[in-house]
């Protein structure tokens, strides 16, 4: 999707390993948003940011850590993978509160 | 209760016939309304974009929200097959307070020519 891109698109690693996936956007977006979907779950929040060193938990915070030190970078990080991690992971972008999301084209990250 | 409902589907129709896609919600807060459509392996992308109760249209895409119902619906005039994808709808309450969307599971879409 123009303006916002998700690396990797697709990774495997080993439980235990950290992992770190990035999501880097164009549009100056002040919200960024760390999704995953999965089958029967649909899509989860993990953590979201409001501004460079401003995030917050989602519903499925347990496990996962972020970081934004610029505006246009936030990163999601998997301490020790585990094979619950296994997913689909979405970023997502959007000006306001209020406004609708722009998100990325994914991260297939699956931990063996 | 879940705070979203879709139905999963999948929904299977005909080229040309008129689709309904719905959601139903519990928390009356929620003022803004989305529907978003996700091709298989790829992102979900913004359709549509409702705040408060009423109609929108924008071309073959009809949402609808009932705030008194707690319903709100998609419809799809004309099916084509490059109509085939999952939608979710998502809501948020706005307002003062920062609140992130609440998505449905989504329904499953398919159209045969």
């Amino acid at each position: 999707d123009a303006g916002i891109t998700q690396s990797p698109r697709h990774k495997v690693t080993e439980t235990g390993t950290p992992v770190t996936l990035r999501c880097h956007q164009t549009e100056n977006h002040r919200y960024m948003y760390w999704y995953r979907q999965d089958p029967g779950h649909g899509l989860r929040l993990i953590h979201y940011s409001y501004g460079v060193k401003d995030t917050d938990k989602g519903e499925v915070s347990d496990g996962y850590s972020v970081s934004r030190s610029k505006t246009e970078d936030f990163l999601l990080t998997l301490e020790s993978a585990t094979s619950s991690q296994t997913s689909v992971y979405f970023c997502a972008i959007s000006w306001d509160r209020a406004d609708g999301y722009t998100f990325g084209s994914g991260t297939r990250l699956t931990v063996v | 209760q879940k705070e979203v409902e879709q139905d999963p589907g999948p929904l299977s129709v005909p080229e040309g016939a008129i689709v309904s896609l719905n959601c139903t919600y519990s928390n009356s807060a929620f003022q803004y309304f989305m529907w978003y459509r996700q091709y298989s392996r790829k992102g979900p992308e913004l359709l549509m974009y409702t705040y408060s109760s009423g109609n929108k249209e924008d071309g073959r895409f009809t949402a609808q929200v009932d705030k008194s119902s707690k319903y709100i619906s998609l419809f799809i005039r004309d099916s084509q097959p490059s109509d085939s994808a999952t939608y979710l709808c998502a809501m948020s309450e706005g307002g003062s307070g920062y609140s992130t969307l609440t998505f449905g599971k989504g329904t499953m879409l398919l159209v045969s020519p």
